[in-house]
């Protein structure tokens, strides 16, 4: 089953506006990740925010974490035309003999970014 | 030089025929993955290995096995391909644990875009 769900799953905006892009999870995790994928390519990691943190920076991105709420949101600010891709938030599990750190991905924001 | 590599890019075969996807990783990697992304870009996991042994497998059919012939390579062989089975499957990789602030982070590589006729 689908652990991570995105909100929105679209999003247009012009350049140089800012992103915000949420993600809702249903089990407890280990840590919680943003992808981007460019259309006809492969996922590529952005950010990774363990559990016992709030905050994230790198770059234009800014990740949050509730794990009381079970939420994630992701912000890209000062957004460029390169920006437009989808984006995925990913849960991962603990390190057990069972999960062994699976990522379970949710079905991503559709983000285009006009000039 | 590409990190996670996987072959073919595409694929096109009538149903009911075998075929095999390749992944390759050159990044020392103790896991690697197969991924499965639907038309509607849902990603699912499909198989987890590490250093060689299957860790992950999820309720996926049989018609669909992997091989680890070593920590660098996991292959993916799909027989009595079926209409359904049309998707880009992703092979990852990633450091597990021990691997400290970076666990966990997976590599992807450019996806097989499979169709079955």
């Amino acid at each position: 089953s689908q652990q991570g769900e995105e909100d929105p799953q679209a999003l247009s905006i012009q350049e140089g506006e800012n992103a915000t892009m949420n993600c809702s999870y249903k089990t407890s995790i280990n840590n919680l990740q943003w992808y981007r994928q460019n259309s006809g390519r492969g996922l590529v990691h952005l950010i990774l925010i363990r559990s016992n943190e709030r905050e994230k920076h790198s770059g234009r991105l800014r990740v949050t974490l509730d794990t009381s709420k079970k939420s994630s949101s992701l912000l890209i600010t000062a957004s460029r035309a390169a920006d437009t891709a989808s984006y995925f938030c990913a849960t991962g599990a603990a390190w057990t003999t069972d999960s062994w750190g699976k990522l379970q991905f949710g079905a991503g924001t559709q983000v285009v970014v006009t000039p | 030089d590409t990190a996670v590599s996987q072959t073919p890019k595409y694929l096109v075969t009538q149903m009911g025929n075998d075929k095999s996807i390749k992944c390759e990783q050159n990044l020392g990697h103790d896991t690697m993955y197969w991924y499965k992304q639907d038309s509607k870009k849902f990603l699912k996991i499909m198989f987890s290995y590490n250093n060689k042994e299957l860790i992950i497998n999820e309720t996926v059919p049989n018609r669909f096995s992997p091989k680890s012939p070593d920590k660098a390579h996991l292959n993916l062989h799909i027989n009595s391909l079926e209409l359904g089975d049309s998707a880009v499957y992703f092979c990852a990789s990633s450091q597990d644990r021990l691997a400290g602030e970076r666990a966990g982070e997976l590599f992807f590589g450019e996806g097989s875009r499979l169709t079955v006729l």
